[in-house]
């Protein structure tokens, strides 16, 4: 494998369900991210980790809950979520945590919440 | 807070032809970077092209060139001898270096849309 790998790649899931996405970067990089891309609306960055440090977003339900054990994997662990959550997430990696770094996206997940 | 806008949702345009994609910004800042993203249907997001705002000289890579006009806070994507590869949703970002971590952020407009016809 290489790049940014996501999975699953498709996910449908109750309001009452509890699941996980799972993010793989085998780039060697030091950075990681979580976004979310709905329909006609800019990409929202969610969290960003550095070194395994994490960002807090203020704006981001604590429905959602990321995990990043070490700097080649993120999780999004997702839980009581409402139909408004439906979207694509997007995961990326760069270099570091920098302005000028390139970002390297995985597939992404498209979540389906009921 | 910066913003980012692209005004044309979808365009399209015949194979072999040039094609210019606008976005605008919005910052107070003097130092930045601006970058064009590209999403291919079903496929990943993957860069095209950066610039950064302290360059006078527009980034060029190989059929891909933009036009940046810093006082217009404008950076429009060129793409020239347009290919059906090229068909996808291209999002142009802006992020601000900073000192504060958390803050470095990629900011992206809402995508434009583009189809590249045989």
């Amino acid at each position: 494998e290489t790049g940014v790998t996501q999975t699953p790649r498709h996910l449908v899931m109750g309001m009452t369900n509890k699941k996980s996405l799972k993010c793989e970067q085998h780039l060697g990089h030091n950075a990681m991210y979580w976004y979310k891309q709905s329909a006609k609306k800019p990409l929202e960055l969610m969290f960003v980790y550095s070194l395994e440090e994490r960002v807090e977003n203020n704006s981001v339900p604590s429905r959602f809950s990321p995990e990043c054990p070490n700097s080649s994997h993120l999780f999004l662990h997702l839980h009581t979520l409402q139909p408004e959550d439906s979207a694509l997430y997007l995961c990326a990696s760069s270099q570091e945590w920098a302005a000028y770094n390139e970002q390297f996206f995985g597939p992404g997940t498209r979540l389906t919440v009921l | 807070a910066q913003t980012v806008t692209q005004s044309q949702p979808e365009m399209s345009v015949q194979e072999a032809e040039t094609v210019t994609l606008s976005c605008t910004y919005d910052t107070s800042e003097n130092n930045y970077y601006l970058f064009w993203y590209k999403q291919p249907p079903s496929r990943q997001m993957i860069l095209v092209i950066r610039q950064e705002a302290y360059k006078q000289q527009n980034a060029t890579e190989n059929r891909f060139s933009v036009n940046f006009q810093k006082a217009a806070k404008s950076f429009s994507l060129k793409i020239s001898d347009s290919q059906l590869g090229d068909t996808a949703m291209y999002f142009c970002a802006f992020s601000l270096p900073t000192l504060n971590f958390g803050n470095e952020k990629l900011t992206f407009g809402t995508g434009t849309r583009l189809t590249i016809i045989p």
